[in-house]
């Protein structure tokens, strides 16, 4: 199993500029979720999803799409980059037990810098 | 919504000393408290986890208390080592609320050799 992927590893934008970070996973897990991490303010949660055609917004959803027409693919669309979105970017996901919740895998992330 | 908070955001320890981090969340309804190690530059990675039907968990040098009522959540590292060095992140998710999970904002850990 490969597990979590993400592409690219790193990206440079330019202000205004769109651009699609891939996810995906091989293990079948119905949860698929964006974080970005800044310095000093851990993962933020940017969406979610629970299963195809399903997703929901996290805490910090703004600039930001996406979409989950499969299980294994969850890809976060940047409608038009700005600065402040100049983070680095993970993708997770695990499986939604009956009792609750299992552990989050990740994916080894994509670092992006905007201009 | 689910708010974690961390504390302290920076711990410097002797090797062999213990470490403690504590976290507190707000949703009563959040029922599994994950706990996460991320070394620089690479990913998080599940340390240890703990559901809402237990009070404490130990994996060798590592431990987990909740208090429910409390809704403290704490990891405790004993006979820290220096390969111990890493950011450490809590987090707390339930079946409500759309399963999402949410971390607090990390504790850097220092282990002096």
């Amino acid at each position: 199993n490969a597990g979590v992927t993400q592409t690219p590893k790193f990206q440079v934008l330019k202000t205004g500029q769109s651009m699609t970070l891939q996810c995906a996973q091989d293990m079948n897990h119905e949860y698929m979720s964006w974080y970005r991490q800044d310095p000093g303010m851990g993962l933020r949660l940017i969406h979610y999803s629970v299963g195809a055609g399903i997703t929901d917004q996290g805490e910090v959803p703004n600039g930001y799409n996406v979409s989950r027409s499969t299980t294994e693919d969850f890809p976060l669309r940047l409608l038009s980059a700005a600065p402040s979105q100049t983070s680095v970017y993970f993708c997770a996901s695990s499986y939604l037990e009956v009792k609750g919740r299992s552990p989050l895998h990740f994916g080894n992330g994509t670092r992006l810098t905007v201009t | 919504g689910e708010n974690v908070e961390q504390h302290p955001s920076t711990l410097s320890v002797q090797e062999g000393d213990s470490a403690v981090i504590k976290c507190t969340y707000s949703d009563s309804a959040s029922n599994y408290f994950p706990w996460y190690k991320q070394e620089l530059g690479k990913r998080p990675q599940l340390i240890i986890d703990i559901r809402s039907n237990v009070g404490e968990k130990k994996d060798q040098r590592i431990a987990v208390t909740l208090n429910k009522t409390a809704k403290h959540f704490s990891l405790h590292i004993t006979e820290t080592q220096p390969e111990d060095s890493a950011v450490y992140f809590c987090a707390a998710s339930g079946d409500t609320g759309g399963f999402k999970t949410i971390f607090g904002a990390g504790t850097r850990l220092f282990v002096k050799a």
